[in-house]
């Protein structure tokens, strides 16, 4: 099982960034997928989910209304629009696969991350 | 919001138990999951389901939950598990994946 994400670097407050996530060694579309932040020295803070179908999505409050979690089954890949962005948002962002199809569960491999920083 | 407390550290001797709780309103009705981060690395799953190990994963590691608080029990600790520690569970009424704020586990 391989998670690769790509899609991190500098960008200005109120800019955009898009991550992606190229998912292999398993079978994408039966699984729900999250994307998880960490800032260095800090926990990790779940940003988004998104069921095996996409017929759920979920938000941290933090970033709902400016990021928005998809998928492409056809490419194995997940994705994480970033709009709005605030310096706080500055972090490692990984890709992680959920054990389960739907609702939220243990997150059992997970990439190495792409690190976001916004900063003007 | 749901929130996991955790003890922020934890020291042990090689060859000891070591005991990580993490704390919740009601936490013994919620499946529990545990991980641990070693520096400049992902977090790995230790436990899953309050008490299951995935494939590959000691069982000197296990976990149980009750009422108010999660334990992670690690058996005969060794030097490498020295790392930090997460629970994590899924709080239904808010929907959102919720994370307690880490315990580091130091080895004498």
């Amino acid at each position: 099982v391989q998670l690769v994400e790509s899609g991190g670097g500098l960008a200005q407050p109120g800019r955009s960034l898009r991550l992606s996530c190229v998912t292999s060694g398993f079978t994408f579309e039966n699984y729900a997928m999250h994307w998880v932040r960490q800032v260095p020295g800090k926990g990790p803070e779940w940003v988004a989910g998104i069921t095996w179908n996409s017929g759920t999505r979920g938000y941290a409050d933090s970033v709902k209304g400016r990021f928005t979690i998809s998928r492409d089954h056809a490419e194995k890949s997940l994705y994480l629009q970033m709009n709005s962005l605030k310096p706080e948002d500055t972090a490692f962002y990984y890709c992680a696969k959920d054990l389960n199809s739907s609702g939220w569960s243990g997150l059992d491999c997970w990439g190495q991350g792409t690190l976001v920083t916004v900063s003007s | 919001s749901y929130i996991l407390t955790q003890t922020p550290s934890v020291s042990v001797a090689p060859g000891q138990t070591a005991r990580i709780t993490c704390g919740g309103n009601n936490i013994g009705h919620k499946n529990v999951h545990w991980y641990h981060q070693k520096p400049g690395q992902a977090p790995l799953l230790v436990v899953y389901d309050d008490s299951d190990r995935p494939s590959g994963i000691p069982e000197r590691f296990s976990g149980s939950n009750s009422g108010n608080a999660a334990t992670l029990t690690i058996s005969r600790v060794e030097a490498g598990d020295e790392a930090d520690y997460y629970c994590q569970v899924w709080d239904t009424s808010s929907g959102h994946v919720v994370f307690g704020g880490g315990t580091k586990l130091t080895v004498l």
